[in-house]
C-alpha cells in the first residue's frame, strides 16, 4: 500500500543550526513527491517537488530510491522556517492525481 | 497568494444532518480534488473531479460526493453527518498536466455534534 511516514512529530532546534526533517515512502512505482509547508495562520502551500530538483528558502530533499526516503533538509535554520511540514507522495495507482500526506511534522526555530 | 477560496469557514451541525462546503477554484485550473484532515493528521484524499467528472476516490462512504461546475466553483456534500466527521475540510485545485500542481484554500473546519 502507498505510505507516507514522518517519523518526528515535533523538531525543535536553535536558528543557525541544520534542520532534517524525516520522510520514508511505500510506493510500487516511480514516485514522484513533495514538501508542504503549513505557516501559522495560513494555507498549505507547495514548499518543493522532486523532480524540480531547486532549492526553496535555502531548502532541499533529494530522493534516495534504495532507502525510500525524501528527506528535507536546511544547513541553517531561520525563525522563520517555523512551521509545519508535510511530505506528499502523488498517487497514481488510482485515476487522477491524488495527492498521499504524511502526518507532519512541526519544525520549531528558537533564537 | 493562489486564488483558491471555500466558504462557509466554520460550520456546525448535529449528527444526521447534511452539509455543502463549497470551493471556487483557481482562475484556469480543470481539476478540483478535496481532502479531510482531522486533528493531528495530514490531509486524506476524498476524491477528485476533473472536467466535471469524479477522477478518482479515497476510501470514502458513498454519503461523500462532490460535484464540479463550470467556471471553477464545486462543492462537498456529505449526508447522514457522524461524530468522527468532525474535521478541516481542503480543496485544492491544479492544471492537470505532467508538472500539475495542487493549490490548497483555507479549508472549512466543520464540528459534528
Amino acid at each position: 500500500a502507498q505510505r507516507v511516514t514522518q517519523p518526528e512529530k515535533l523538531l525543535s532546534v536553535f536558528k543557525g543550526a541544520p534542520v532534517e526533517l524525516k520522510c520514508n515512502y511505500s510506493y510500487s512505482g516511480s514516485p514522484e513527491l513533495f514538501w508542504y509547508v503549513q505557516y501559522s495562520r495560513q494555507r498549505l502551500q507547495l514548499l518543493l517537488r522532486h523532480i524540480s530538483r531547486e532549492s526553496i528558502k535555502g531548502f532541499t530533499a533529494d530522493l534516495n530510491k534504495g532507502e525510500t526516503s525524501f528527506h528535507l533538509k536546511k544547513p541553517f535554520a531561520q525563525e522563520e522556517d517555523s512551521a509545519m511540514y508535510y511530505c506528499a507522495l502523488k498517487n497514481d495507482n488510482q485515476a487522477g492525481t491524488a495527492l498521499i500526506f504524511g502526518k507532519g511534522t512541526t519544525l520549531s526555530v528558537s533564537s | 497568494e493562489t486564488g483558491v477560496t471555500q466558504s462557509p469557514t466554520h460550520l456546525i451541525k448535529t449528527r444526521g444532518q447534511q452539509v455543502t462546503l463549497r470551493c471556487s477554484s483557481q482562475s484556469g485550473h480543470n481539476t478540483v480534488s478535496w481532502y479531510q484532515q482531522a486533528l493531528g493528521q495530514g490531509p486524506q484524499f476524498i476524491f477528485q473531479y476533473y472536467r466535471e467528472e469524479e477522477n478518482g476516490r479515497g476510501n470514502f462512504p458513498p454519503r461523500f460526493s462532490g460535484l464540479q461546475f463550470p467556471k471553477y466553483s464545486s462543492e462537498l456534500n456529505v449526508n447522514a453527518l457522524e461524530l468522527d466527521d468532525s474535521a478541516l475540510y481542503l480543496c485544492a485545485s491544479s492544471l492537470r498536466g505532467p508538472s500539475e500542481t495542487q493549490y490548497f484554500g483555507p479549508g472549512t473546519r466543520l464540528l459534528v455534534l
